[in-house]
C-alpha cells in the first residue's frame, strides 16, 4: 500500500501563474520530507527538504510547507516557467529506516 | 565524478536475454540504491548497499534480479531472462548516508520486446 499520496495527477497552467501540489502520508515514525522536480528522461533533482519541526521551506519560486500533525505537504510555484513543466515527486522517510516512500508524482505543464 | 553515472542511457533487449545496468556513484558516497520507476507509479524499492555491510535485497522482485556493488563504488544491476514487464526506467541513487540528500542518476530505460 502506497504511504504517499499526491494530487492531483497532472494539471495544465499557463506561465506565469501559480500552482500548488499537495502530499498526504501515512509514513510513521516521520522522519523528513522532500520534494524532487524530475524532467523528462532525467533523475529526480531535489527542491525541498524539511524535518518535522520545520512547516515551510523555499528554493526560489518553490516553497514547500508541512504539516506534520495532519500529515499533510504542499509544493506552491510562484510565477511559473516553461522549464517549471517536469513530474514532482514527495517524498517521505521513516525515522532510523534507509528505505524511502514515493508519491506517483504531479505532472505539471506550463504553457506559454 | 560530479553525479550519479547510469549507463546505457536507453537498452531495447528480446524477452528472455540477460541485460546488465551499471551505475557509477558519487565517489566517497557509501550508500547506494536501486529503483525502478514504471509508468505512473512511484518508485519502487529494489536493493540498497550501505558500506561493507550486506545489501538489503528485499526489493528485488524475483530471483531473475541481482546486483552487486564492487569496491564499495560501481554497481550492477543484473536482469536474468527478461520478462516484458521488467520494461521500466531503472534509477540508481547514492548518498553519504540515509539521513543525507540523495544523488539520482538519469536513470536507464529498459524496454523488453
Amino acid at each position: 500500500k502506497n504511504q504517499v499520496e499526491q494530487s492531483p495527477q497532472s494539471l495544465i497552467i499557463l506561465e506565469g501563474k501559480n500552482c500548488t501540489l499537495q502530499c498526504n502520508y501515512t509514513v510513521s515514525p516521520f522522519s523528513n520530507l522532500r520534494w524532487y522536480k524530475q524532467d523528462t528522461g532525467r533523475g529526480p533533482v531535489s527542491l525541498t527538504i524539511m524535518t518535522f519541526s520545520e512547516n515551510t521551506k523555499s528554493n526560489g519560486r518553490y516553497t514547500a510547507t508541512l504539516d506534520a500533525d495532519t500529515k499533510q505537504s504542499s509544493l506552491h510555484i510562484t510565477a511559473s516557467q516553461l522549464s517549471d513543466s517536469a513530474s514532482y515527486i514527495c517524498v517521505v522517510s521513516e525515522k532510523n529506516d534507509y528505505k524511502l516512500s514515493f508519491g506517483a508524482g504531479t505532472t505539471v505543464t506550463v504553457r506559454a | 565524478g560530479a553525479g550519479v553515472s547510469q549507463s546505457p542511457s536507453n537498452k531495447v533487449t528480446e524477452k528472455g536475454k540477460d541485460v546488465e545496468l551499471r551505475c557509477d556513484p558519487i565517489s566517497g558516497h557509501t550508500a547506494l540504491y536501486w529503483y525502478r520507476q514504471s509508468l505512473g507509479q512511484g518508485l519502487e524499492f529494489l536493493i540498497y548497499f550501505q558500506g561493507n555491510s550486506a545489501p538489503d535485497k528485499s526489493g528485488l522482485p524475483s530471483d531473475r534480479f541481482s546486483a552487486e556493488r564492487t569496491g564499495g563504488s560501481v554497481s550492477t544491476l543484473t536482469i536474468q531472462r527478461t520478462q516484458q514487464e521488467d520494461s521500466a526506467v531503472y534509477l540508481c541513487a547514492s548518498s553519504r548516508g540515509y539521513n543525507y540528500g540523495y544523488t539520482f542518476g538519469s536513470g536507464t530505460r529498459l524496454t523488453v520486446v
